[in-house]
């Protein structure tokens, strides 16, 4: 299994483009959010899924915007990149083992808006 | 509001020598609480996993406690390696999370093991 990818790596964007963050996951979990994490903070949730077809805002879901087509996909769009979206996002997929949740993250995008 | 602080923000220790991470917790209701370890560059890894219920777990030479009468957790790393150089995370899980995403994370503990 490659468990948990995310592409691109990194990215620079200029303010006012849009771009969408790849994630996919082949371990067949129903749960894939994503986060952002910026220095000195913990991890925040922006948007997550309970499986195909659902998904709902978390902490800060303003400017970005997912879909869950397949178990497989979430990808995240930025619709109009701003600095303050400046930060490193990871992605993560879910399974429910021994009555709670384990989480596996992606290795990451970093992402410059100028 | 439900929080999750951990102390020190960093920390510099010599190759062997042992360490302990802190987390306080506000989060209500608990439902466990996790100990990940970030390398530079990488995805969070976890670590443990406690409930409420389990007062210690390990994981080789990591060691987590947990005394959620305090709300307080501490990770202890045992003949400390150049390899455990990286941010270590406490999140805290709410109880009765239905979507299993939740989660309260810590800013971090950032580790250096030197030679």
């Amino acid at each position: 299994n490659a468990g948990v990818t995310q592409t691109p790596k990194f990215q620079v964007l200029k303010t006012g483009q849009s771009m969408t963050l790849q994630c996919a996951q082949d371990m067949n979990h129903e749960y894939m959010s994503w986060y952002r994490q910026d220095p000195g903070m913990g991890l925040r949730l922006i948007h997550y899924s309970v499986g195909a077809g659902i998904t709902d805002q978390g902490e800060v879901p303003n400017g970005y915007n997912v879909s869950r087509s397949t178990t497989e996909d979430f990808p995240l769009r930025l619709l109009s990149a701003a600095p303050s979206q400046t930060s490193v996002y990871f992605c993560a997929s879910s399974r429910l083992a021994g009555g709670r949740y384990e989480q596996y993250f992606g290795p990451g995008t970093r992402l410059t808006v100028t | 509001k439900n929080q999750v602080e951990q102390s020190p923000q960093s920390l510099i220790i010599l190759e062997g020598k042992n360490c302990t991470l802190q987390c306080n917790y506000t989060v209500s209701p608990f439902s466990n609480l996790r100990w990940y370890k970030q390398d530079t560059g990488r995805g969070p890894v976890s670590l443990t996993i406690m409930t409420f219920s389990e007062n210690t777990k390990s994981n080789g030479r990591y060691t987590a406690t947990l005394d959620a009468d305090t709300k307080q957790s501490s990770l202890h790393i045992t003949a400390s390696q150049l390899s455990d150089s990286a941010s270590y995370i406490c999140v805290v899980s709410l109880m009765n999370n239905n979507a299993g995403n939740m989660l309260t994370f810590g800013g971090g503990t950032r580790l250096m093991v030197k030679p």
